[in-house]
């Protein structure tokens, strides 16, 4: 079965290095998202992506973040400058098309120190 | 602004039902329904389009009331892998063109 994955699984990293965590979508799939899940809490939407450009971005998604999809398959997101609070799982999703499943990646576990 | 969804936690006997509601103030034109266990991804349960029918599979259902902006999910007979976080999502518009917000979790605990 088609899968998003998400690679590393784990990071840590010091308060003001960059980060890239990075996602293979479903091959088909057109359109992407990165939310993010402080421990304990709700899924929190950050960027969705189409048309190799963002549709749509959260205000937490502000100057440090950006994404990418480079290559066609791999979609990045990049956090230039981590603070502690950026410590959270994010998620990779991709859908087919508008109003279909996401499929979610397992998730990279981000520990800023 | 988030969907606010009812209760919090719940706990229950294998075979028990339960019914999670999901409420929001702004109308809605879908609703998607996730499970999350415990150190994994959230997993797609089902979507609900605005004019859609009320959607099921097996002993999970869920129905959707657009005019009171609210959906609930219905789970009979329950069984102990439905333990998890489930967690409604809603989209404004078209998901795709309209981010999908979700709600504040419902934990689930299904006791033998």
């Amino acid at each position: 079965e088609p899968e998003v994955t998400q690679t590393p699984s784990h990071q840590v990293t010091q308060m003001g290095q960059e980060v890239i965590l990075r996602c293979v979508p479903i091959s088909n799939h057109l359109y992407f998202y990165w939310y993010r899940q402080i421990l304990g809490q709700k899924v929190e939407f950050l960027v969705s992506f189409y048309n190799n450009e963002i549709s749509e971005k959260s205000e937490i998604f502000d100057d440090q973040f950006s994404v990418e999809r480079p290559d066609g398959s791999n979609f990045t997101l990049k956090i230039r400058s981590t603070k502690l609070e950026d410590s959270a799982m994010y998620f990779c999703a991709s859908t087919e098309r508008m109003n279909t499943e996401a499929f979610f990646g397992q998730g990279t576990r981000l520990t800023v120190v | 602004q988030q969907p606010v969804q009812s209760p919090q936690a719940v706990i229950l006997r294998e075979g028990e039902d339960a019914v999670i509601n999901c409420s929001s103030s702004k109308a809605l034109y879908s609703v998607h329904w996730y499970r999350q266990k415990h150190g994994e991804a959230p997993v797609f349960l089902m979507i609900l389009l605005k004019g859609g029918e009320q959607k099921g599979h097996e002993k999970i259902s869920a129905s959707f009331n657009e005019k009171k902006q609210q959906s609930s999910l219905y789970l009979t007979a329950s069984q102990l892998s439905y333990s998890g976080t489930y967690f409604c999502g809603t989209a404004r518009g078209s998901f795709g063109n309209e981010k999908l917000t979700f709600g504040t979790g419902t934990r689930l605990t299904i006791i033998p």
